[in-house]
């Protein structure tokens, strides 16, 4: 079995500001961990995923996110926010090995004032 | 183009109609996804087929019947639709671990 928990339905920062977005996983076998973003109006698109090694992931449009498997985490982050980040966010997990169906959180929704 | 289409963009439906919803992909990609999204719940699997000719069930396929006679194709029907399934629906594909989405079909049961 596996789950997603998203903290925070809304995440609110001004421009240049540090963004975090919160995700917490569980998950019965070794996860494979994804962010995805999703424009108004369009489909989802991958930012970033582990696997297994390193634990610090960089993805695209300068996000990164660390599996840390003591807090089963895979936090978000970004050190200065844009305009032009203002998305919904999404955290997936699936279990490794075995059939690929992964499930995804909520979703949190950035917001980015000037 | 290389990619996923779906069709229609959007689309209001009377309730007890029929409806397909069309997924086409020209990557090749052995597996494909049907998710539903709504606001608050985030994605939803409704049904996968990992390769052409198997399909399975997802975490809601209720009032859904996919089916999946070739790669490229992966239609999804409302046989009966009610205004529960007023949603926003996607399409995936996958490759490796990683999934493509297609730019979604909007869907209004009234």
């Amino acid at each position: 079995a596996q789950s997603v928990t998203q903290l925070g339905s809304h995440v609110s920062v001004s421009e240049g500001a540090l963004v975090l977005l919160r995700c917490n996983y569980s998950s019965s076998v070794p996860p494979y961990l994804f962010w995805y973003v999703q424009y108004p109006n369009q489909g989802l698109q991958l930012l970033l995923k582990y696997t297994t090694g390193a634990t610090l992931v960089k993805g695209i449009n300068g996000f990164e996110a660390e599996f840390k498997k003591s807090e089963t985490s895979f936090h978000l982050t970004k050190p200065s926010a844009h305009m032009s980040d203002a998305a919904e966010y999404f955290c997936a997990v699936s279990a490794s090995g075995g059939s690929y169906r992964p499930t995804f959180g909520r979703g949190t929704s950035l917001i980015v004032h000037p | 183009i290389a990619g996923i289409t779906q069709a229609p963009t959007s689309q209001i439906l009377a309730a007890g109609r029929r409806m397909t919803l069309r997924c086409t992909q020209d990557m090749r990609h052995n597996a494909m996804y049907w998710y539903r999204q709504d606001l608050g719940l985030g994605l939803r699997l409704i049904h996968y087929s990992n390769t052409a000719g198997t399909t399975g069930k997802g975490e809601v396929p209720d009032g859904y019947s996919v089916s999946r006679a070739n790669t490229d194709d992966f239609p999804l029907t409302l046989a009966s639709a009610v205004p529960s399934q007023t949603s926003v629906y996607f399409c995936a594909t996958r490759e490796g671990i990683e999934q493509f989405f297609g730019p979604g079909t909007r869907l209004t049961v009234l």
